[in-house]
């Protein structure tokens, strides 16, 4: 069954860089596209960025300067790094599947909580 | 960006009832909406997309309508499991942008 499962660590350092993972089975990198969503903690939804099935990415340009996806497709991983990381960025990170701009969001991970602090 | 305005923030509904949520997009989105449930300590589960198409495996008790800037979600006949927060998400143009989000509870 389709499964995704974003991981990396609970906490960073102010200014520092985050770096997580979303392994996903069930389905194909090279026929979906990946999203990058974070919620603050008791509050909505932000998206971040898209990589999508041929690679080709788009991204929140509010987080364009600080924000880098990229995959592995031969170990079915979807890679998210953010430099220069405040507290404002403590969030659940979350990524989700997508075919295409019509079709929603149809598969989420648990999602990975992500502490800024020092 | 695209200013997704949902409401009301917060719902509570009896068994049964039929409620609506809207939501107002800040320019037309072309039925690129989606909507979400989403239940304390889980992730988002997608519930409708392109504004009125029911996703598979979700109860007909909700559907989608809307067209242009204003959309709805329309929950017929309430269930305990309906309880949570629900979010509209607009995929016209990037930014992606989510609703504030509605909390529903059971009266």
């Amino acid at each position: 069954q389709v499964q995704l499962k974003e991981s990396g660590p609970g906490l960073v350092q102010p200014s520092e860089t985050l770096s997580l993972t979303c392994t996903v089975s069930g389905f194909s990198l090279t026929s979906y596209g990946v999203n990058w969503v974070r919620q603050p903690p008791g509050k909505g939804l932000e998206w971040m960025g898209t990589i999508w099935n041929d690679g080709s990415t788009d991204y929140n340009s509010a987080l364009k300067s600080r924000l880098s996806i990229s995959r592995d497709t031969s170990k079915s991983q979807v890679f998210l790094k953010m430099n220069s990381l405040q507290t404002e960025d403590t969030a659940i990170y979350l990524c989700a599947r997508e075919m295409n701009w019509e079709l929603g969001f149809d598969y989420w991970g648990q999602g990975v909580m992500v502490t800024v602090s020092s | 960006d695209i200013q997704m305005t949902q409401s009301p923030a917060s719902l509570s509904a009896s068994l049964g009832e039929t409620i609506s949520i809207e939501c107002l997009a800040s320019e037309g989105i072309s039925s690129y909406l989606a909507w979400y449930q989403q239940k304390p300590g889980k992730s988002p589960q997608l519930l409708i997309y392109g504004a009125n198409s029911l996703q598979a495996g979700v109860p007909s008790r909700f559907s989608g309508s809307g067209s242009g800037t204003q959309y709805s979600l329309k929950i017929s006949s309430m269930q305990p499991e309906d309880e949570g927060d629900y979010f509209c998400q607009q995929s016209y143009k990037f930014p992606r942008t989510f609703g504030g989000g509605t909390k529903l509870e059971l009266k």
